[in-house]
């Protein structure tokens, strides 16, 4: 069946550092979302990319979408506390697969 | 306004019993999600619904059921709980089926002792 595999599993870095997340799938994708989880919250949806190459950006946050539609990242730029949490990405395709998430930790 | 509203918050039961979740949303969508988070934080859809008509069924134990009366609702069964089952179950909603950002419900943490 469809994977989307998601690295690293942790991220601890020092407040002001960048963080990245990488979303590979094995199948082309239709679109990816991706999606935020505080500690104790609930998913929230941070952006969806859907043609190819596309890159996306919100403040400190840079999307991508692969030219193949297989694989996307998530960047922050110089990292703070309020960044804490899980980042899953989301597959498009049928059935609905998450990746296993990111658990970003900042350290201030 | 809460946008997706589950109940209970949290769920505290023993093994072999019966209990169920709700979740209703007021966003107007056709499509409703469950998706259970494991202890790893892992998030595996189990069912989906557009419309009140099942449109994804994952692999999934049929002790569990969802039944959706209304496009508003969709609330999910549980019979003969077992251990396994303890997890954060999450509702969700979109407009459309796959190409839509998805509204989450705040959990529901069941614990089967």
């Amino acid at each position: 069946g469809q994977q989307v595999m998601q690295i690293p599993q942790y991220q601890h870095v020092q407040e002001g550092e960048d963080f990245t997340t990488y979303c590979n799938s094995s199948t082309t994708l239709s679109n990816i979302q991706w999606y935020k989880q505080r500690p104790g919250g609930h998913p929230v949806f941070l952006i969806q990319l859907v043609k190819s190459g596309e890159v996306k950006k919100q403040k400190r946050l840079t999307f991508q979408f692969g030219e193949a539609k297989k694989n996307s990242s998530l960047h922050i730029t110089a990292t703070q506390t309020t960044d804490v949490g899980t980042y899953f990405c989301l597959s498009g395709n049928t059935p609905l697969v998450f990746g296993k998430g990111t658990r970003l930790s900042v350290i201030a | 306004d809460t946008a997706v509203s589950q109940t209970p918050k949290y769920l505290v039961t023993q093994m072999g019993n019966d209990k169920s979740i709700k979740c209703e949303q007021n966003l107007g969508h056709d499509t409703m999600y469950w998706y259970k988070q494991d202890s790893k934080k892992f998030l595996k859809i189990m069912f989906s619904y557009n419309n009140k008509e099942l449109i994804i069924n994952e692999t999934v134990p049929n002790r569990f059921s969802p039944k959706s009366p209304d496009k508003a609702h969709l609330n999910l069964h549980i019979n003969s709980l077992e251990l396994g089952d303890s997890a954060v179950y999450f509702c969700a909603s979109s407009q459309g089926y796959r190409v839509d950002e998805a509204f989450f419900g705040q959990g529901t943490r069941l614990t089967v002792v």
